[in-house]
């Protein structure tokens, strides 16, 4: 399976909103309601941010949104906090137990 | 709480064999909810899916990797483990271990993760 397209980077300023989005095939995102999103600060462990499409964990700001429409899920941060800096990566289910990711976006802010 | 630990050598030379645990406590590895998986990130690089494990030993595995993988359960110790055989530098990067959520297709409890260095 190949593996989804991210940006590579994406920026806001505090208190603004930023979208990254995540685009696969029919047979990951588009086939299914199983996108992750994993925040990553440098030198440390991923952090589950939201699954299935638009679910967050407990523990999670309401800041973070997720939606998909066809082949593309998008994360959306609100309300930009300096905090919020980190690598962020996506995931899809895509049959047959697999999993794969994207390529990560680097969420700079400004 | 539920915390996952790997270990195992941070440098492996080519050709040779790459072997990793993972030990979870605060909670079983004997249970229907959840795969045990591995997860590895080059440096500089995104994450890469090696694939799961239920606790009746059944697996899935990155078909890409799955001629040189193999993942093994030990319930008794409450650990899963990782091999990959005839390691090149392209398998130098950080390894993680997670819990796999099987009705949200979601990884979301990981192991703080361990560095592996294949070099001679």
């Amino acid at each position: 399976q190949s593996a989804l397209t991210q940006p590579p980077s994406a920026s806001g300023s505090p208190g603004q909103s930023v979208t990254i989005s995540c685009t696969g095939t029919s047979s990951d995102i588009g086939g299914y309601n199983f996108v992750s999103w994993y925040q990553q600060h440098p030198g440390k462990t991923p952090k589950l941010m939201i699954s299935e499409v638009s679910k967050r964990p407990s523990g999670v700001p309401d800041r973070f949104s997720g939606s998909k429409s066809g082949n593309t899920a998008s994360l959306t941060v609100s309300g930009l906090q300096t905090e919020d800096e980190a690598d962020y990566y996506c995931s899809s289910y895509a049959g047959s137990n697999n999993l794969v990711f994207g390529g990560g976006t680097k969420l700079t802010v400004l | 709480q539920l915390q996952l630990q790997e270990s195992g050598p941070g440098l492996v030379k080519p050709s040779e064999t790459l072997s990793l645990t993972c030990t979870v406590s605060g909670g079983s590895i004997s249970t229907s909810t959840y795969y045990w998986a591995w997860i590895r990130q080059p440096p500089g690089k995104g994450l890469e899916w090696i694939g799961n494990i239920y606790y009746s030993g059944s697996t899935f595995y990155n078909q890409s990797l799955k001629s040189r993988v193999t993942i093994s359960v030990d319930t008794s110790k409450n650990q899963f483990s990782l091999k990959v055989i005839s390691v090149t530098a392209a398998d130098t990067a950080v390894y993680y271990c997670a819990r796999r959520v099987r009705t949200e297709r979601t990884l979301d409890i990981w192991g703080q993760g361990t560095m592996v260095t294949v070099s001679s």
